[in-house]
């Protein structure tokens, strides 16, 4: 099973709310990501989280919050966030260590737009 | 900084044609992907690439890898309709804190028509 489930598939939200994306995998990867996926355009890496901890950010926003409650989970906070913002966003994992690396597995994605 | 390059960028094709798309990237990296992705949706994992000279084929799509060159090729034969999408190379950042960071190609958006 290669599966990475997101929820919520489509999220419309004001620039004053807050909201979470979710990410689940049960693979036993221990890297994830969160990528943002504009139209037309390639994934841009947003965070990486390698055995529970965030081992990459990529110079995000503050309004772009990431946390990983465990080895299965991937959550994305979002507050404040501008139309700018509205993308695709992408989670992944693969089977990452220092020593090798796999695959890259991707979600269906969040389909976000901020009014 | 690691830069990869597709060319294409956008191609038109009839169906039973063959074509290449071709990834230059601009740094050693010893691991090559390629993604697809149908309008709207996620990226599906097509073939991984790990050392040079590394051929992969499924169905009408075969890949290639020369690392010297630094150059993945993606050929498609006989083209039918169903192989419409956006095609994207990715290559993960050598050492051993990238983490497996992919960077991708700017993709290219392949149409096959009658």
């Amino acid at each position: 099973d290669t599966e990475v489930t997101q929820t919520p598939k489509h999220l419309v939200m004001g620039m004053t709310n807050k909201k979470s994306l979710k990410c689940e995998q049960h693979m036993g990867h221990r890297a994830m990501y969160w990528y943002k996926q504009k139209a037309k355009k390639p994934p841009e890496l947003m965070f990486v989280y390698s055995y529970e901890k965030l081992s990459i950010n990529e110079s995000v926003p503050s309004r772009f919050s990431p946390e990983c409650p465990n080895s299965s989970l991937l959550n994305l906070h979002l507050h404040a966030l501008q139309p700018e913002d509205s993308a695709l966003y992408l989670c992944a994992s693969s089977n990452w260590d220092v020593s090798r690396t796999d695959t890259q597995y991707f979600g269906p994605g969040t389909r976000l737009t901020v009014l | 900084e690691l830069k990869v390059e597709q060319n294409p960028l956008f191609l038109s094709m009839q169906e039973g044609k063959n074509y290449t798309i071709y990834c230059n990237y601009s740094t050693t990296s010893d691991r090559l992907y390629w993604y697809r992705q149908d309008p709207g949706k996620s990226l599906e994992s097509l073939f991984v690439l790990l050392s040079n000279g590394a051929v992969k084929q499924e169905g009408r799509l075969m890949a290639s890898l020369d690392t010297k060159a630094r150059l993945s090729t993606l050929h498609i034969t006989a083209a039918v309709h169903d192989l419409s999408a956006t095609y994207f190379c990715a290559v993960v950042n050598a050492g051993g804190t990238s983490y497996g960071k992919l960077t991708f190609g700017q993709g290219t958006i392949l149409t096959v028509h009658p």
